[in-house]
């Protein structure tokens, strides 16, 4: 069974600061990952597609690393604002039909 | 305006009686997706699809049934619900198929079923 874990489940920042959280997910058969932000009482919005080893994404203050050697990917959020806060949910695909998602880090930016 | 749409947003209903949630997507996406959300689980798949007439379980497909007669519409059909059932749901769409592309996922807004 394939699983997809991130961490942390949740945080807590201030206004400001810059934050970071992993995402991790099986090295074999690795095709690609994907990242998304979901707000409350919306829809996932994507944020990243990630497909080659090393692989570095940036969206204005938000960026994203990958390792698909050890089978991990960082998503960093750099000065955090209110608007920020939201959960973060990565999915990796292996080469099959199916999307396979890690149960999100869920930030609040606090004013 | 590119979207994924489900009706209904909302659903109360009771123990057995069937029902229906629509999903339709226009941007002439050739898979289409479902999607349950329960607390603390990620987004676990029901049943998907990568074109007219083709799909296949997901995950957790016990209890639900889909079909695909037309490109843009993915109805997800619960035909005896029960409250095991009770959770969010979610369509998604993308242009092609899963694992042979990095296209993304746009999702519909949910639809919160309460199965009584």
């Amino acid at each position: 069974i394939l699983n997809v874990e991130q961490s942390p489940q949740s945080l807590h920042v201030q206004e400001g600061d810059s934050t970071n959280f992993t995402c991790s997910f099986p090295s074999s058969n690795f095709y690609a990952l994907h990242w998304y932000r979901w707000e409350t009482a919306k829809s996932p919005e994507a944020l990243f597609v990630m497909t080659l080893n090393g692989d570095e994404k940036k969206k204005g203050r938000i960026s994203a690393t990958l390792n698909t050697k050890e089978g991990y990917s960082y998503l960093y959020i750099k000065g955090s604002q209110p608007e920020d806060s939201a959960t973060y949910l990565c999915v990796f695909t292996s080469g099959t039909y199916k999307y396979i998602f890690g149960t999100g880090t869920r930030l609040k930016v606090l004013a | 305006e590119a979207q994924v749409t489900q009706n209904p947003r909302y659903l109360i209903t009771v123990t057995g009686k069937k029902l229906t949630v629509t999903c339709s997507q226009n941007m002439n996406h050739e898979y289409m997706s479902w999607y349950r959300q329960d607390p603390g689980l990620g987004l676990r798949q029901i049943y998907y699809s990568m074109n007219v007439e083709v799909t296949d379980k997901g995950d957790v497909p016990e209890g639900y049934k889909v079909s695909r007669k037309e490109k843009r519409n993915f109805p997800l059909i619960l035909e005896s619900p029960s409250p095991n059932q009770t959770s969010l749901y979610f369509c998604a769409s993308s242009f092609r198929l899963a694992g042979l592309t990095t296209d993304t996922q746009y999702f519909g807004p949910g639809t919160r079923l309460t199965v009584l």
